[in-house]
């Protein structure tokens, strides 16, 4: 367990639901990052923050994606209107700003999109 | 997109055996993580060097940075079972200071039989 908790674990749902995924991070860690994996793949990043500001999105994240970190603690990430192609495991992780850089993972949240 | 290439794919090897894997990447770094994945679950920080590192060792692991290749390579020694998983290099670029987005590699899935 590295501090970083993830809910739901897993998630079915039904294309065109909108899903929401919750991470929270170590607590004293002032940076949140998304990223996704599928199958037999290394993650690819999504976004991050610091504190409550998004520093940077990546072009994976299309307009049905939107992440928040409202008080600069836990986030949220919410696909609008779900397609089969989001079915992966979305992986939360946090980190210090001013440390050398190592990132502490949560379990995920392993979506199916039907 | 994914930065670095991860050699071999898949490596299975007896218990007692070691395990070397390899990364390669694209772009200047500030430094280069190495993580593991059980199966379907979240990623393990195992250890990181920094670009002005060489070598770096962490109980069984050995990890070596060639900067000027763009390599970088994780050594087991005296492998476990319980070392079967997928291992990912990920690489912090040198856009700002330490603490970016990782950019991941596909991973060496590692089979480590009794």
């Amino acid at each position: 367990d590295t501090g970083v908790s993830q809910d739901p674990r897993h998630k079915i749902t039904k294309r065109g639901q909108n899903v929401t995924f919750r991470c929270d991070p170590i607590s004293e860690h002032n940076r949140l990052y998304w990223y996704r994996q599928t199958l037999g793949q290394g993650p690819e990043f999504l976004t991050y923050f610091q504190n409550e500001a998004q520093l940077e999105k990546s072009r994976l994240l299309s307009d049905r994606f939107s992440a928040e970190r409202p008080k600069g603690s836990f986030s949220t990430l919410e696909i609008q209107r779900t397609e089969q192609g989001d079915s992966a495991m979305y992986l939360c992780a946090s980190s210090l700003a001013l440390g050398r850089g190592e990132q502490f993972f949560g379990p995920g949240t392993r979506l199916t999109v039907l | 997109s994914q930065q670095g290439e991860e050699d071999p794919q898949a490596l299975s090897i007896q218990e007692g055996e070691n395990a070397t894997m390899n990364c390669s990447y694209k772009t200047s770094i500030n430094n280069l993580q190495w993580y593991r994945q059980n199966s379907g679950r979240g990623l393990v920080h195992l250890i990181l060097i920094r670009s002005n590192e060489r070598e770096k060792h962490s109980g069984r692991l050995r990890v070596t940075l060639d900067t000027s290749k763009k390599s970088s390579s994780l050594l087991i020694t005296a492998s476990r079972a319980a070392d079967t998983a997928s291992y990912f290099c990920a690489t912090d670029a040198q856009i700002k200071a330490a603490g970016n987005k990782l950019t991941f590699g596909g991973g060496t899935r590692v089979l480590v039989k009794p």
